[in-house]
């Protein structure tokens, strides 16, 4: 079956510009996550849905950052007045949820490489 | 809060040698553990896994144990070949909401 797909793959921008990076998670899962991957480190934690409720987003860097899921399917990572820090892979992933005994296994798609130039 | 602490690399072997990277964690509560494993050019994917004290995860020869006494999650293999070469990164969730990460070791195996 199809895995978690993310677009576009690769996303270039100028300092101060507008983005939104689209994550559409393993049909079925209910839990959704956002991670940012910098150059050489490990992944993340950026914000958690439970559905179409962000359930934690307490990883979130900043109020440029914002994060939606309108029907619980397809969730959208907006940046804001983007800066050169920003430059990183974004991962999103996609999990079963709550209730299942593989509630925590996360499924992740192939990131978004953002580069703010 | 919870972290993952992983052997720092880069590690380069001989093809067949023995290979151990090591993780320990911090949790306050009882988490599962995870190795995830990114190939070069690819995304991370799911090398094997532990939910519970003891348990033993395994895949494509690769093998974890989860000790809750000395808190850690050793990655192992017996022999690793050309194709094993990759980041290789620790993970654990508490509660199934983040995933908190290690920084990642890059093995390479050289022929």
């Amino acid at each position: 079956g199809a895995g978690v797909s993310q677009t576009p793959s690769n996303k270039v921008t100028e300092k101060g510009k507008y983005v939104e990076l689209r994550c559409d998670p393993i049909s079925g899962h209910t839990a959704l996550y956002w991670y940012r991957q910098s150059l050489g480190q490990g992944p993340e934690f950026l914000i958690y849905f439970q559905g179409t409720g962000a359930a934690d987003d307490s990883g979130l860097p900043n109020d440029r950052f914002f994060a939606v899921r309108p029907e619980g399917s397809v969730s959208t990572l907006k940046i804001q007045r983007t800066e050169r820090g920003d430059s990183a892979v974004y991962l999103c992933a996609s999990s079963l949820g709550r209730g299942s005994s593989s509630y925590n296994e996360q499924f992740f798609g192939p990131g978004t490489r953002l580069t703010v130039l | 809060g919870d972290s993952v602490t992983q052997m720092e690399g880069p590690v380069t072997l001989s093809e067949e040698a023995f290979l151990t990277i090591n993780c320990t964690y911090t949790a306050t509560g009882y988490p599962s553990l995870f190795w995830y494993v990114q190939y070069p050019g690819e995304g991370l994917q799911l090398l094997l896994k532990a939910t519970k004290a003891d348990d033993k995860g395994s895949n494509k020869g690769f093998e974890a144990t989860y000790r809750k006494e000395t808190t850690s999650f050793h990655l192992e293999k017996g022999s690793v070949q050309v194709s094993d070469s990759a980041v290789y990164f620790c993970a654990l969730t508490d509660y199934g909401n983040d995933m908190r990460f290690g920084a990642g070791t890059r093995l390479t195996v050289k022929p």
